[in-house]
This record gives structure tokens, C-alpha cells and sequence, in this order.
């Protein structure tokens, strides 16, 4: 069965500062792998996914993400974040098809002015 | 850009009472899903529905639940006696084709909360 570990409950930094929101799975199969982003009293927001070919994924908001494969790992990177970026951030594997998502627990982004 | 709308954004109940979640999907979209959030946990996987049958439920998913799409537009969750553990954020999604190809798109939930 896969499993998702973010390692990092809370997060905060100051704005204009890169982050890194750590992401690792667990699975005996290839797996897709997604990052949402929830905001304050919203839905869950796909940011960006990772299906197969480059490693490295870009999502919306200036975000991105690279598949290690060797690490289980597909941690989530944004250069420089804003203020707008406070919210709370899902890490997501699935085998595809009509599966099912597994979710790791989240990690809250809180940026400081 | 199409939404997935879910009704009501926060319901309250007493512990017994039946519920029904209510959502309505993308249009076009044949894949729907329920996912739960209980405070301070991880989003769970409840069930998935396609073609008019359930293709899989996890172990939350017991007797008590059950889900429809009576209309071709609403996609419905009832929790038949609702338990105090019952209380989460119910998410509804739906896809246009098998995830991966296609991601989920998450309503904003209802909170639901049994007294």
C-alpha cells in the first residue's frame, strides 16, 4: 500500500524567501504523484502533478516540484513566496486509473512580512 | 472554470440523525469521489463512484454510508445514523477521465459537525 510522509507540519517563513515543503512516499509501484493547495475556508487546488518524463514539474503560482525516484521523495519549491501563499499544503500518490488518493497530513505555509 | 459545488457548507447535527451531503460535479465528468478531513488529520479516501456503482470504498466506508447520483447532476453522500467520530470536512470531487490523466477537482467542502 502507498503512504505519504510530509515531514514538516508547519512552515514559516519570511516573504520574498525560498521554501521547501518536503514530501516522501512509499510504494512497491510506479505511482502518480500531485501536490493541492488548500486556502483559507477553500476546496482543495491542484498545483502541479507528476505523471512520467522530466522530474522536474512546474506548477501554477511559480511553483515546482522534482520527482526523485531513487529518494521516494517529491519535494515542493517556490523561489520567492508571498504573502498570498499562506495555506495549507497537501502532498497526494496515487496508481492511477480509478484509484484512490492517498494524502499525506499537510504542511501549513505561513509567511511573515 | 467549471466547479464542483457542494451543499451545505456546514451542517449540524445530533448524533443518530441521518445527512446527506450533497454535490454537484463538473458537468462533463464521469469519475466522483468522497474524501474526508477530521480536525488536525490527514484527507481520507472514502469512496469513488463510476458508471453508477461504487469502483472502491475504503474501510470508513462501512454500512452507514452510502452514496448516489440520482439526477445525472447531483452526486449524494448519507451517513444513515451519524456518530460523534462522523464529524470532519466531507470533500466531493470528480475527474474527467482516470486520475492521472485527468486530476481531481475538489469542491469546498461541508463541515459537518454531530452533537
Amino acid at each position: 500500500a502507498q503512504s505519504v510522509t510530509q515531514l514538516d507540519s508547519q512552515v514559516p517563513v519570511f516573504e520574498e524567501a525560498p521554501v521547501e515543503l518536503r514530501c516522501n512516499y512509499s510504494s512497491s509501484v510506479s505511482v502518480y504523484l500531485f501536490w493541492y493547495v488548500q486556502y483559507p475556508n477553500q476546496g482543495l487546488q491542484l498545483l502541479l502533478k507528476y505523471l512520467s518524463g522530466s522530474t522536474l514539474v512546474k506548477g501554477i503560482n511559480g511553483f515546482e516540484a522534482e520527482f526523485n525516484k531513487s529518494q521516494t521523495s517529491f519535494h515542493l519549491r517556490k523561489p520567492s513566496v508571498h504573502i498570498s501563499d499562506t495555506a495549507e499544503y497537501f502532498c497526494a500518490v496515487t496508481l492511477g486509473g480509478a484509484q484512490k488518493l492517498v494524502f499525506g497530513q499537510g504542511t501549513r505555509l505561513t509567511i511573515n512580512p | 472554470e467549471p466547479e464542483v459545488t457542494q451543499t451545505p457548507s456546514h451542517q449540524v447535527t445530533q448524533m443518530g440523525q441521518e445527512v446527506i451531503l450533497r454535490c454537484v460535479p463538473i458537468s462533463n465528468h464521469l469519475y466522483f469521489y468522497w474524501y474526508r478531513q477530521i480536525l488536525g488529520q490527514k484527507v481520507e479516501f472514502l469512496v469513488s463512484f463510476y458508471n453508477n456503482e461504487i469502483s472502491e470504498k475504503s474501510e470508513i466506508f462501512d454500512d452507514q454510508f452510502s452514496v448516489e447520483r440520482p439526477d445525472g447532476s447531483n452526486f449524494t453522500l448519507k451517513i444513515r445514523s451519524t456518530k460523534l467520530e462522523d464529524s470532519a470536512m466531507y470533500f466531493c470531487a470528480s475527474s474527467g477521465a482516470e486520475q492521472g490523466v485527468s486530476p481531481l477537482h475538489f469542491g469546498n467542502g461541508t463541515r459537518l459537525t454531530v452533537t
